[in-house]
């Protein structure tokens, strides 16, 4: 059975850097079969994606957040990670990691039809932005 | 601001029907596949729905999704209370290349 499990402090102080690791269980990361990806949910509020990863060298971020995010992934520890820099208040949210099945089933001459979806989520870390 | 429009709420009767309904465009859910998450109080989403119809596995034949052009639809039948939860639908964007969800249904058991 696959199972996540986000780790990481639950307070950071503005301007500062929030890190998050999610540990993985019941399935190997460099396997190359799924994208794992950092989804967040605000207080109150909808799902965010923020990003995922395959391999080092097949990463991919929301658009809105690219500029401040870092994720990465250590094989050896069948572990994955999120660097959120410069955050603020607004970046205050519960913090999931998700096992990620995403691949273009088929393309034409103009466009590729993907499918993603998060089969397994871990149990969220709520992390705060406040001094 | 959600890149997917869903109703905030929806209710009905226990052992009544609901539907919920997600829209978008033709960058988003007019190309890619559509999948829904049920989401309970104080819990991690899970996963109903994937490739617009296909329930995941252990899911009841209670849920089904659809999707026709631009817009999906998630259908709870049987209505029970353990169904009270928030439902979201999610898509991949081809022009934010982005994962993007809706901004969540409450379904109420009345």
């Amino acid at each position: 059975q696959v199972q996540l499990q986000e780790s990481g402090p639950g307070l950071v102080k503005p301007s500062q850097t929030l890190s998050l690791t999610c540990t993985v269980s019941g399935d190997s990361i460099s396997s190359g079969s799924y994208y794992w990806s950092w989804i967040r949910q605000p207080a109150g509020g909808g799902l965010q994606w923020i990003g995922h990863i395959q391999t080092s060298e097949s990463v991919n971020y929301n658009p809105f957040l690219k500029s401040r995010v870092t994720i990465s992934s250590d094989t050896s520890k069948n572990q994955f990670s999120l660097r959120l820099s410069s955050v603020t208040a607004a970046d205050t949210a519960v913090y999931y990691c998700a096992r990620d099945s995403f691949w273009s089933k088929y393309c034409n001459t103009t466009s590729c039809y993907n499918t993603e979806y998060f089969q397994y989520w871990g149990q969220g870390t709520l992390v705060s932005v406040s001094s | 601001q959600s890149v997917l429009t869903q109703p905030p709420s929806v209710s009905a009767a226990p052992g009544q029907k609901v539907t919920i309904s997600c829209s978008g465009s033709s960058s988003n859910i007019g190309t890619n596949y559509v999948s829904w998450y049920q989401q309970l109080p104080r819990t991690a989403p899970k996963l109903l729905i994937y490739d617009n119809d296909k329930r995941f596995s252990g899911i009841p034949d209670r849920f089904s999704g659809s999707k026709s052009g631009s817009s999906a639809t998630l259908g709870i039948t049987g209505l029970q209370t353990g169904d009270e939860a928030d439902y979201y639908c999610g898509t991949w964007d081809s022009s934010l290349s982005a994962a993007v969800f809706g901004g969540g249904t409450k379904v109420t058991v009345l």
